[in-house]
């Protein structure tokens, strides 16, 4: 169900952007690129979303190719809190679902 | 400001019985998605239901598994019969509506199948 790729798991050292990649080569024009965490068990917590443009909020950066094909989430500064599983998600131009993949584990170390 | 609430968030219950579990959309969504995670895996997607309607059950188990959204009151994910492999951390999620609106999701429901 899943259309994207992610590495299952990467470190970043406390304060260091952490750099979490996605590919979604097979991305459809209108779809959207959003991203989730989840920290241990708690429910899902979205970050961010965008469609072709880079975007920023207080969270994270999003850098999405010119061909769409794959984007970049960025924390600009880890901290240890940040520590949590990463979903890139794209999400469908119809209906309104979002299939969550495996996600990339992120551990920021002190 | 109160979010999606999920309840009980945890629910113990022995093979054979049934299982119910309650989530109350943050106010003015009308979208209610269920989605399934079993210890150690992702998030499955189960059902997108929208006021007194079932818009996709694609991920729904065929047997023992319902979820209805009635016009009043919460989303109900009801599972008859519940079998070990049944646990699992259960979370709803919702959203304002069809669109590029992001979904906000509760603290989940925790069944634990003895």
């Amino acid at each position: 169900d899943a259309k994207t790729t992610q590495p299952p798991s990467m470190d970043c050292a406390e304060g260091r952007a952490a750099n979490l990649p996605c590919n979604h080569s097979t991305i459809s024009g209108n779809e959207y690129v959003y991203w989730y965490r989840q920290i241990h068990s708690q429910g899902p917590q979205y970050i961010i979303h965008g469609l072709k443009n880079n975007e920023t909020n207080e969270m994270a950066s999003l850098i999405i190719t010119e061909d769409r094909k794959s984007s970049t989430l960025i924390l600009p500064h880890a901290t240890l809190r940040d520590t949590a599983v990463y979903y890139c998600i794209v999400r469908p131009n119809t209906g309104n679902q979002f299939y969550f993949g495996t996600g990339t584990s992120l551990t920021v170390i002190p | 400001n109160a979010g999606v609430m999920q309840n009980p968030r945890h629910l113990v219950r022995r093979r054979g019985q049934e299982a119910r579990l309650r989530c109350s959309p943050m106010k003015g969504h009308s979208h209610v998605y269920w989605y399934r995670q079993l210890p150690e895996e992702g998030l499955k997607f189960m059902v997108y239901l929208q006021k007194e309607n079932i818009i996709d059950e694609s991920g729904m188990p065929k047997e023992r598994f319902s979820a209805e959204f009635p016009k009043e009151g919460p989303s109900i994910l009801r599972i008859q019969q519940v079998v070990r492999g049944d646990s699992a951390a259960y979370f709803c999620a919702s959203s304002f509506g069809l669109g590029t609106g992001e979904l906000f999701f509760g603290e989940g429901s925790r069944l634990t199948v003895l």
